[in-house]
């Protein structure tokens, strides 16, 4: 069955930690996407990627880098972690045909 | 850039009642709307989503309809169940991007 996995679940770094968030999609999506959930802020698109080697920037991308290696895989790496990184985040693939598939996210504490 | 503006942050309700959701959109492109629901700890699963103007589109009792005209793609449900308790996004796809999220309306439902 097609999905978008995650890991970790769940992360705590401390403040100026080095942080990488995996994401993984068996759906052959050439879309690829970073979000972070927030109260109040709903999701907002960190960064995104349309194939192996291709990075955009998205909507909040300051604190946060990004590199897709492969078709499937998709990381996000926070290089000096802040407590304002503190967020659930999602990765979704999606493409123009298809519905986005959202990942089961990653709870990141940074204290 | 595209946005989308969710009016109500918490809606609360008795079971059997009906309910709706306001969206509104702005976008420069063709719209394609879609509807997540998040119940807690889960990812935003896909709803309900349209891009044809004025066709009321339906699943699992929810049902909404795109009108271009005034950028709205309300999401109803006729008779809430406790187990809508959940937070519902509205989304808007530019394909290039992403979705742009409204900040998410959480429905609670009482006996």
């Amino acid at each position: 069955e097609a999905a978008v996995t995650q890991s970790p679940r769940n992360k705590v770094t401390v403040t100026g930690g080095n942080v990488t968030l995996s994401c993984r999609q068996t759906n052959s999506h050439n879309y690829m996407y970073w979000y972070r959930q927030d109260t109040g802020h709903g999701l907002r698109l960190i960064h995104y990627s349309y194939g192996a080697g291709n990075l955009q920037i998205g909507d909040v991308p300051d604190g946060y880098k990004a590199t897709r290696t492969t078709q499937e895989d998709f990381f996000l790496l926070l290089e000096l972690a802040s407590p304002s990184q503190t967020s659930l985040y999602f990765c979704a693939s999606g493409d123009r045909d298809s519905d986005y598939t959202f990942g089961s996210g990653t709870r990141l504490l940074v204290i | 850039g595209d946005s989308v503006t969710q009016t109500e942050g918490l809606v609360t309700l008795t079971k059997g009642l009906p309910v709706m959701l306001n969206c509104t959109y702005q976008t420069t492109y063709s719209p394609f709307l879609f509807w997540y629901v998040q119940h807690l700890n889960e990812a935003p699963k896909l709803l309900l989503k349209s891009s044809t103007d004025n066709k009321r589109t339906e699943h699992q009792g929810f049902y909404a309809t795109l009108h271009k005209s005034s950028s709205s793609f309300h999401l109803q449900k006729s008779s809430v169940q406790l187990s809508d308790s959940a937070l519902y996004f509205c989304a808007l796809n530019n394909y290039a991007q992403g979705l742009t999220f409204g900040l998410g309306t959480r429905v609670s439902v009482f006996p």
